[in-house]
């Protein structure tokens, strides 16, 4: 099964907002509300965000919100914060013989 | 404090085996799914493996289908990856991350370990 489609890379400046669209199936994205969403920094573990499409775990910023229309869920940053430059993956929950899929993964540059 | 701790990471030849563990702490581990997800160098995370709470259910990403078992053992709060007929493409850290409580329906990992080196070379 194919990886969620994200961009290879977006970039924006401080306090600016930016989205990050994550595209799968009928199969995944689009089935369920169990999309996610992870942040890391190069050569860290990967944090979560987002889960359940829309919702924050306690101790995530009010800074970063998700969605979802059809097949492609959305990641949007706003009040970009240098701290913020990192690469963001998308996953959900799928139908397939496998239970789960990511992203290929996003890399945001705070220029 | 929910800690996960690989080990057992290494090199191995191509045709080997290796079997990973994760010894959690700071939570009932036997209330939570688990899984294991790698990231090979320079790339993107790939979700390789889940077991159920009670290890009724286990699924497996295609490229480890057959190859790969995942175990947990509840009494040692423990979880487990047996790989076997390694190959150079699952040359990765392989991550052992915490999926929802068995009491709730969802996809999503809000825990994960520091990480196991696996290097599969000639």
């Amino acid at each position: 099964q194919s990886a969620l489609t994200q961009p290879a890379s977006v970039s924006g400046s401080p306090g600016q907002s930016i989205t990050i669209s994550c595209t799968g199936t009928s199969s995944d994205v689009g089935a369920y509300n169990y999309v996610s969403w992870y942040r890391q920094y190069p050569g860290k573990v990967p944090k979560l965000l987002i889960y359940d499409v829309s919702r924050r775990p306690s101790g995530t910023s009010n800074r970063f919100s998700g969605s979802k229309s059809g097949n492609t869920a959305s990641l949007t940053i706003s009040g970009l914060q240098t701290e913020d430059e990192a690469d963001y993956y998308c996953s959900s929950h799928t139908s397939s013989s496998s239970l789960g899929i990511f992203g290929g993964g996003t890399k945001l540059t705070v220029l | 404090e929910v800690q996960l701790v690989e080990s057992g990471g290494g090199s191995e030849q191509p045709g080997g085996s290796l079997r990973l563990s994760c010894a959690a702490s700071g939570f009932t581990f036997s209330d939570y799914n688990m899984n294991w997800v790698r990231q090979a160098p320079g790339k993107g995370l790939e979700w390789v493996a889940y077991i159920s709470g009670h290890a009724v259910t286990m699924s497996y990403a295609v490229s480890v289908k057959g190859r790969f078992t995942i175990s947990r053992d509840n009494a040692k709060n423990s979880l487990y990856l047996q790989m076997n007929s390694l190959r150079a493409e699952d040359t990765a850290v392989y991550y052992c991350a915490r999926g929802l409580d068995i009491f709730h329906s969802g996809w999503h990992f809000d825990y994960w370990g520091q990480g196991a080196l696996v290097t599969v070379s000639s």
